[in-house]
């Protein structure tokens, strides 16, 4: 069985602060990585994705995916309380099952004026 | 943003009588993707589909089963609802099989089986 595992929060930070979330993951031949979000009684939104090792930037947001450590981040950076969400973490598996996604439970980050 | 949509968004039914979820898409995306979405549960693949009339199992797909007889419509139905099966469920779809398969979702389906 898959497994991708976040941290359930709350996170908690203050406007303007750098958010991080983590989320490793369980299956080593995992290949792709991907980050949505999800506001309260919506549908959730992609908003990264990452398929190779090292830091990937948009705009505010930064991927990070380490997978020796099996390992995936994001950072939000200037977090402003619009980003206040569930952030969730989702693994893509390799060959015949690459089409599917495991995700995790998610992240409940609030960003506090 | 793929162009997807759910009907209904919005269900109350009673347990024991079939349901069937729809899900329709306008970008011509290869794979569909039934999830549902519990607390303490996140989401979990009900059913997928590869292409048209092309589907298999997720990983919770007893009680349910699917259909796709158009690229762009994707059918979920509960043979008999039963009060587990409240939730919210929700449609994605991708377009790339291959090392970028990005999933985009629909706008989601509460259901409340009584």
């Amino acid at each position: 069985q898959k497994e991708v595992e976040q941290n359930s929060g709350p996170l908690s930070v203050p406007e303007g602060a750098i958010a991080s979330l983590n989320c490793t993951y369980s299956d080593r031949v995992s290949q792709s990585f991907f980050w949505y979000r999800q506001y309260s009684g919506k549908s959730p939104e992609l908003i990264m994705s990452i398929y190779s090792n090292g830091d990937k930037e948009d705009g505010r947001f930064t991927a990070q995916l380490n997978k020796a450590s099996q390992y995936v981040s994001l950072l939000i950076r200037d977090s402003q309380p619009s980003d206040s969400a569930t952030y969730l973490c989702a693994v893509g598996g390799w060959g015949g099952s690459n089409y599917k996604l495991t995700f995790g439970k998610g992240t409940l980050l609030t960003v506090n004026p | 943003d793929a162009g997807i949509t759910q009907s209904p968004r919005h269900k109350v039914t009673e347990t024991g009588t079939p349901v069937t979820l729809r899900c329709h898409q306008t970008e011509n995306h290869r794979y569909m993707y039934w999830y549902r979405q519990d607390p303490g549960h996140g989401l979990r693949l009900i059913h997928y589909s590869y292409g048209v009339k092309d589907t298999d199992k997720g990983e919770v797909s007893d009680g349910y089963s699917v259909s796709r007889s158009k690229t762009e419509d994707f059918l979920l139905t509960l043979e008999s609802a039963t009060s587990s099966q409240t939730s919210v469920y929700f449609c994605a779809t991708g377009s790339r099989g291959e090392a970028y398969n990005e999933q985009f979702f629909g706008p989601g389906t509460r259901l409340t089986v009584l």
